[in-house]
């Protein structure tokens, strides 16, 4: 079956860096999103992997290992504003998105 | 830019009445689709569409029907409302592929008493 695993929720303090894993098992990979999700709105984009490594984007990095399964979101210089709960998702074979729980970030100061 | 809209964004319904969820988009995206999320739980896709006069089950399609007559607009239809139908409900589009990014409406926080 198809299941996207990653953690309910996390704590970290303002100014600090935290690391968000997803472990996934899909039928087929065609890629993995992270989207951020503040209570009560929509998801939007943050990044999109489907080749193995580190992609930079500010403050936030995502990576990815394709033979483990596996990829992490890194929020670096973590600002209040940054609270919210992040999706891990990946696209299978056959294009379909399958939605991980999300794991929700609290900020403290 | 409005981008994706959707309405309404909050209503209650009793059992058994029906209401349309509406969502428009502007940017001429071929590719849309309808989403509920429960709480503890990830997106659940209901309906999509890859474009006008082409629609097509999700996940979890049961209760619910969708049209595409245009490109823009692609409403929801609840018929029979019932208690597990209860949720936030959300319309997002892409240009072409399933591997570009998603355009979310605002969401739809729907009860069903």
């Amino acid at each position: 079956g198809q299941n996207i695993d990653q953690p309910t929720e996390m704590t970290a303090t303002e100014g600090a860096i935290v690391q968000i894993n997803c472990t996934y098992q899909t039928s087929g990979f065609n890629g993995l999103f992270w989207y951020q999700q503040h209570a009560g709105e929509a998801p939007t984009f943050l990044s999109y992997n489907v080749l193995d490594g580190l992609e930079e984007k500010g403050r936030f990095s995502s990576f990815l290992s394709r033979s483990k399964g596996y990829s992490y979101l890194l929020l670096k210089e973590l600002q209040m504003k940054d609270s919210a709960s992040y999706l891990c998702v990946t696209l299978d074979s056959n294009y379909q998105l399958i939605w991980g729980a999300g794991t929700k970030l609290i900020i403290k100061p | 830019n409005a981008g994706v809209t959707q309405t309404p964004k909050f209503r209650i319904l009793k059992i058994g009445q029906s209401m349309t969820l509406q969502c428009t988009q502007d940017m001429n995206h071929n590719y849309m689709y309808w989403y509920r999320q429960d709480p503890g739980m990830g997106l659940k896709l209901i309906y999509y569409s890859v474009g006008a006069g082409i629609t097509d089950k999700g996940e979890v399609p049961n209760g619910y029907n969708v049209s595409r007559s245009t490109t823009e607009d692609f409403p929801l239809r609840l018929e029979l409302a019932a208690p597990s139908q209860t949720s936030v409900y959300f319309c997002a589009s892409t240009r072409t592929e399933a591997n570009e990014k998603l355009f979310f409406g605002s969401g739809t926080q729907l009860s069903v008493l």
